[in-house]
């Protein structure tokens, strides 16, 4: 059971709009910054989003991320066939003295 | 451009005690700011942060695993490592190791290793 929680899945047709949740509390991310990972089949995870929405040099700007209280959501617009991936949200966790903590990764299929 | 290579058994037995270790490229592991990670993803799960270590040896460890971790840095190779003991099946995952931005509360993971499979089996 992860701490951060997203939907199993999602999906969408190529060129249309997705946006996948991430819901916490205010253990972390009601106080503090999410990041957002995208993992290929196969493949390390990749830094996609951080500190909330920012975007690391190379990566689309297609990608947003956003957040209010203690949700977060990743949004993909102009979805491509290579987007298909695993996507993970994470956030510090004050709690037990203080861990990453991350969401159990939404599978998006672009169909 | 910095790298992050995972090294170390694939098979481990129940009980013994895992030993991985990252080698760092294109970066030093002694410069400061940056906090050298150790992160595992359970066959088929999500991901799971196991600890960190800064250059001075300064570490913190995921509170659900401190009492079976052990993460240090050994500057002059440019490599930190990890040690897991009392395995069980339970700790069979893909390893990484990966830099943290700034080891902050706002920190991100910008770096990652390609990862190492470790199975706990007899």
């Amino acid at each position: 059971q992860s701490v951060l929680t997203q939907p199993p899945s999602a999906s969408g047709t190529p060129g249309q709009r997705v946006t996948i949740s991430c819901s916490g509390s205010s253990s972390n991310i009601g106080s503090n910054t999410v990041n957002w990972y995208q993992q290929l089949p196969g493949t390390a995870p990749k830094l996609l989003i951080y500190r909330n929405d920012q975007r690391p040099s190379g990566v689309p700007g297609r990608f947003s991320g956003t957040k209010s209280g203690t949700s977060a959501s990743l949004a993909i617009v102009g979805l491509q066939s290579e987007d298909e991936a695993e996507y993970y949200c994470s956030a510090w966790d004050v709690s037990l003295n203080g861990h990453w903590v991350f969401g159990g990764g939404t599978k998006l299929t672009v169909l | 451009q910095v790298q992050l290579q995972e090294s170390g058994p694939g098979l481990v037995k129940p009980s013994q005690t895992l030993s991985l270790t990252c080698t760092v490229s294109g970066d030093s592991v002694k410069i400061g700011g940056f906090y050298w990670t150790w992160i595992r993803q359970h066959p088929g799960k999500g991901l799971e942060w196991i600890g960190y270590i800064y250059h001075t040896g300064r570490t913190y460890y995921n509170p659900s695993l401190k009492s079976r971790v052990t993460i240090s840095v050994d500057t002059s190779k440019n490599q930190f490592s990890l040690m897991l003991s009392s395995l069980t099946a339970a700790d069979t995952a893909v390893y990484y190791c990966a830099r943290d931005h700034l080891g902050a509360t706002i920190s991100w993971f910008d770096v990652w290793g390609q990862g190492t499979l470790v199975t706990v089996s007899s």
